[in-house]
């Protein structure tokens, strides 16, 4: 069965403070991984997707990186803004359902 | 532009009412998913819409749950006779290409079943 497991459940980090979300999969044929940030109250909002072992992408403060077995989420220097729940998902073998992980809540101090 | 837009936002019911809640994807978006949140989980995957067929609905709990896209734009969700159990955010997302790569949330539908 496709699982996502992401890591840790909770963080709290002060400004300035650079850290790494963790993002482990165990699905057949994946397809692409995707992460999302989720404020409180609201839908996700889509922040990358990566395909293939070895890919990168930034945006701002956030890098994404793959492996073959997990991804990260690197934050550089985060600011109170950057708080929220930062959700990986993953699209495999021929389904075009997408899994989700239960999320990492992102909290960052002034 | 407009994003998703999902009515209505808030929904209390009782225990053994119907419930449709609906969605209104971005314009020309021709995918579109059905996820349900409770709280401190991610979204759980229900049905995946590309034109107007279901082309995945094993997410569908029971077939309590049912979900119609006629023309190939609004789509609704239709829960039969509600547990307490249903309770929790019903989100919806629309993508521009099929398989959903990128995908755009509305706000959600908070269920409540009493």
């Amino acid at each position: 069965e496709d699982q996502v497991t992401q890591s840790p459940e909770a963080l709290r980090l002060q400004e300035g403070e650079s850290s790494s979300l963790n993002c482990s999969y165990t699905v057949s044929g994946l397809r692409g991984l995707f992460w999302y940030r989720q404020d409180p109250g609201k839908g996700p909002e889509f922040l990358f997707t990566l395909y293939s072992a070895g890919e990168e992408k930034e945006k701002e403060r956030l890098k994404a990186t793959l492996t073959k077995k997990e991804s990260f989420l690197h934050i550089t220097a985060p600011k109170p803004e950057d708080s929220a729940t930062y959700l990986c998902a993953v699209q495999a073998g021929r389904d075009d359902k997408i899994i989700f992980g239960k999320g990492t809540r992102l909290h960052i101090l002034p | 532009g407009a994003g998703v837009s999902q009515t209505p936002s808030n929904k209390v019911t009782e225990k053994g009412k119907y419930v449709e809640l609906r969605c209104d994807p971005i314009s020309g978006h021709t995918a579109l998913y059905w996820y349900r949140q409770s709280l401190g989980q991610g979204p759980e995957f229900l049905i995946y819409f590309q034109g107007t067929g279901a082309a995945d609905d094993s997410g569908l709990p029971n077939d309590r749950f049912f979900a119609v896209r006629p023309e190939g734009s609004v789509s609704t969700l239709k829960i039969q006779r509600t547990e307490r159990g249903d309770s929790a955010v019903y989100l919806c997302a629309s993508s521009p290409t099929p398989g959903g790569r990128t995908q755009y949330f509305g706000p959600g539908t908070r269920l409540t079943v009493l």
